[in-house]
């Protein structure tokens, strides 16, 4: 089966820049999709296809991926950031897969 | 405007069944790929069932056997069967679309409904 590997936190202090890896076996081939979520809250898509960011996403947010790594990149971070955030692949053999998931602390 | 509600969760006890429902406005499920994802308490995100618009299905390895996920034109609404539950179970269950590609974003969510099951 298809395994994403997230750190399980990030620390940074406000306005610095947050970056939070999604590692996976030749996820470069994939597409990769970034999801934030606060406490008792659905869910947020916050990056698609790797680079992507729906309507009401802020430009600081955004992501890469190649080789084994995709990255979410979060400039100029603001204590509302504070949050969950999950990648996400589709894999033929283990269909939708979920990272373990990365607390961003804003310190 | 795209809204997902889901109802359905309550407490249950192991063994038993409970049908979880997502009732869709502003789209169509059956134009969708409709998934349930559940996150169980204090643990991360974890992708349930998917059915497709052409109507195939796929579960977790989980859940296989025991759920099984269906819609209703009709009504717009993504049902969830769930029997033979398992303390396992006890989840939050988030319905959530994802447009027409399996390699897509889940770009909706419902608010979730609450799953325990406990004796």
């Amino acid at each position: 089966s298809y395994v994403l590997t997230q750190p399980p936190s990030v620390s940074v202090a406000p306005g610095k820049t947050a970056r939070i890896t999604c590692g996976g076996n030749n996820i470069g081939s994939k597409s990769v999709h970034w999801y934030q979520q606060k406490p008792g809250q659905a869910p947020v898509l916050v990056i698609y296809y790797d680079s992507d960011r729906p309507s009401g996403i802020p430009e600081r947010f955004s992501g890469s991926n190649s080789g084994n790594t995709a990255t979410l990149t979060i400039s100029r971070v603001e204590a509302g950031d504070e949050a969950d955030y999950y990648c996400q692949v589709w894999d033929s053999s283990s269909d939708h897969v979920f990272g373990g998931g990365t607390k961003l602390t804003v310190l | 405007e795209v809204q997902l509600v889901e109802s359905g969760g309550g407490l249950i006890q192991p063994g038993g069944s409970l049908r979880l429902s997502c009732a869709a406005s502003g789209f169509t499920v059956s134009s969708n790929y409709m998934s349930w994802v559940r996150q169980a308490p204090g643990k991360g995100l974890e992708w349930v069932s998917v059915i497709y618009s052409g109507g195939s299905t796929y579960y977790a390895d989980s859940v296989k056997g025991r759920f099984t996920i269906s819609r209703d034109n009709s009504k717009n609404t993504l049902y969830l069967q769930m029997n033979s539950l398992r303390a396992e179970d006890t989840a939050v269950y988030y319905c959530a679309s994802q447009g027409g590609a399996s390699s897509g974003p889940y770009d909706y969510w419902g608010q979730g409904t609450l799953v325990t099951v406990s004796s």
